[in-house]
């Protein structure tokens, strides 16, 4: 079973603030992912890595940012919100161990008022 | 330009029938991949198809994979409520594949009704 995690589910803000979304997995994957998706629309990449300390823009161009510094933990923050950002975020991971099929997490559901 | 596309993109069908889900995709892969996503939820790994015929069967749904006509198939058999939900095909981004990138496709959105 997949093990990854987002915190929080739920978020409702105001625009201007600070967040960071949260994501962590306990698989050891090498690769991780961040997708934004409206409700009932398709998934875009918004970020990706491949590893530690390296990090790459997804198709999908965002104000947010990421880091990778260990190998479990993949935040995403936006340094100030808008309503814009509204949206749902999904993280991901995978490996060549698993073919590359990637395991998703619960998501966290961004309000920003 | 790799492109995934799903069709059809919404479907309404009643419980018990049979229908359906076709992923064209537009470049060179070995591999695919379907997702099942519920109303405000997360992505759930439903098939992974490793090679060209594969074939994967769980309950009321069945995948198939024909790498050399580019197109994969997801059947439904004798439709039932629990079916309703978004269905996702992915395929890999060969030429950057050491990335693990997926392109997805724009989802099937399956409605049964009693």
């Amino acid at each position: 079973e997949a093990d990854i995690y987002q915190t929080p589910r739920y978020l409702v803000i105001g625009t201007g603030k600070k967040i960071t979304l949260e994501c962590s997995q306990t698989m050891g994957h090498d690769k991780m992912y961040w997708y934004q998706q409206d409700p009932g629309m398709e998934l875009h990449l918004i970020h990706y890595s491949y590893g530690v300390n390296s990090t790459e823009k997804g198709d999908l161009s965002s104000e947010s940012t990421v880091s990778r510094i260990r190998t479990e933990h993949f935040p995403l923050t936006l340094e100030s919100a808008r309503p814009s950002h509204t949206s749902q975020y999904l993280c991901a991971s995978s490996d060549a161990g698993t073919g590359n099929e990637q395991f998703f997490g619960p998501g966290t559901r961004l309000t920003v008022l | 330009e790799l492109k995934v596309e799903q069709n059809p993109l919404f479907l309404s069908m009643q419980e018990e029938k049979n229908y359906t889900i076709y992923c064209n995709y537009s470049t060179t892969s070995d591999r695919l991949y379907w997702y099942r996503q519920d109303p405000g939820k997360s992505l759930e790994s439903l098939f992974v198809l490793l090679s060209n015929g594969a074939v994967k069967q769980e309950g009321r749904l069945m995948a198939s994979l024909d790498t050399k006509a580019r197109l994969s198939t997801l059947h439904i058999t004798a439709a039932v409520h629990d079916l309703s939900a978004t269905y996702f095909c992915a395929v890999p981004m060969w030429l950057t594949f050491n990335t693990g990138k997926l392109i997805f496709g724009q989802g099937t959105t399956l409605q049964v009704k009693p």
